[in-house]
């Protein structure tokens, strides 16, 4: 049983390139969402999604788009990398309601240079 | 303004008994207070959760008061494998919707 799988696990991108981040999990849940995590800052949700085909905005959601295609994947997109967007990103999904235990994937460290 | 606040660091011995404290003023009334534990270069993993009062598994106890503006995790007997990160996180009510809200999180140390 994988859980919650990101790809890839590091990326460097130039300023103004564009890539998309993976998400996958494999325990049938509901809920999903994307997290980045910065020093002194803990972790801010971006997006997340309540559902296959549906989306919602989060704390920090400027420069990121996401889509939820299918139920077991989560899509985060960067259209134009920015140096302010250098951070660790984190997958997260939940089995219904807000707050119930989530499963993390193990991250994807980005530098946009 | 939500607003959730933890010690930046704490350290302690093997064998002690740990309290950390989080802050959170005006959370949703209807939403649980969890507890994450991250290591170094891994996701956050949960640990407990609670709604009020007092909640205990086999790993941690979470202490909960009624007015719900701060939760405590307690950790039982640490020992050096408990050096980590932890975190508390809330739901913040906002509008018609909710916010998922970290703090910022407490370095924990176990010394031998």
């Amino acid at each position: 049983n994988a859980g919650v799988t990101q790809t890839p696990k590091f990326r460097v991108l130039k300023t103004g390139q564009s890539m998309t981040l993976l998400c996958a999990q494999d325990m049938n849940h509901e809920y999903m969402y994307w997290y980045r995590q910065d020093p002194g800052m803990g972790l801010r949700l971006i997006h997340y999604s309540v559902g296959e085909g549906t989306t919602a905005k989060g704390e920090v959601p400027d420069g990121y788009n996401v889509s939820r295609l299918k139920k077991q994947n989560f899509l985060l997109g960067l259209e134009s990398a920015a140096p302010s967007q250098t951070s660790v990103y984190f997958c997260a999904s939940s089995p219904k309601v807000w707050n119930t235990e989530a499963f993390f994937g193990q991250g994807t460290r980005l530098t946009v240079v | 303004l939500a607003k959730t606040t933890q010690p930046i660091s704490m350290d302690s011995y093997e064998g002690q008994e740990v309290n950390i404290t989080c802050s959170h003023n005006n959370i949703a009334t209807n939403d649980y207070i969890t507890w994450y534990q991250q290591f170094p270069s891994q996701g956050p993993r949960f640990i407990i959760q609670g709604y009020k009062t007092k909640v205990t598994n086999e790993v941690a106890s979470l202490f909960i008061p009624a007015d719900r503006k701060s939760s405590t995790l307690s950790l039982p007997r640490v020992s050096l494998s408990d050096t980590a990160v932890y975190y508390c996180l809330v739901v913040y009510p906002r509008g018609s919707a909710r916010q998922l809200t970290f703090g910022s999180g407490t370095q924990l140390t176990v010394l031998p």
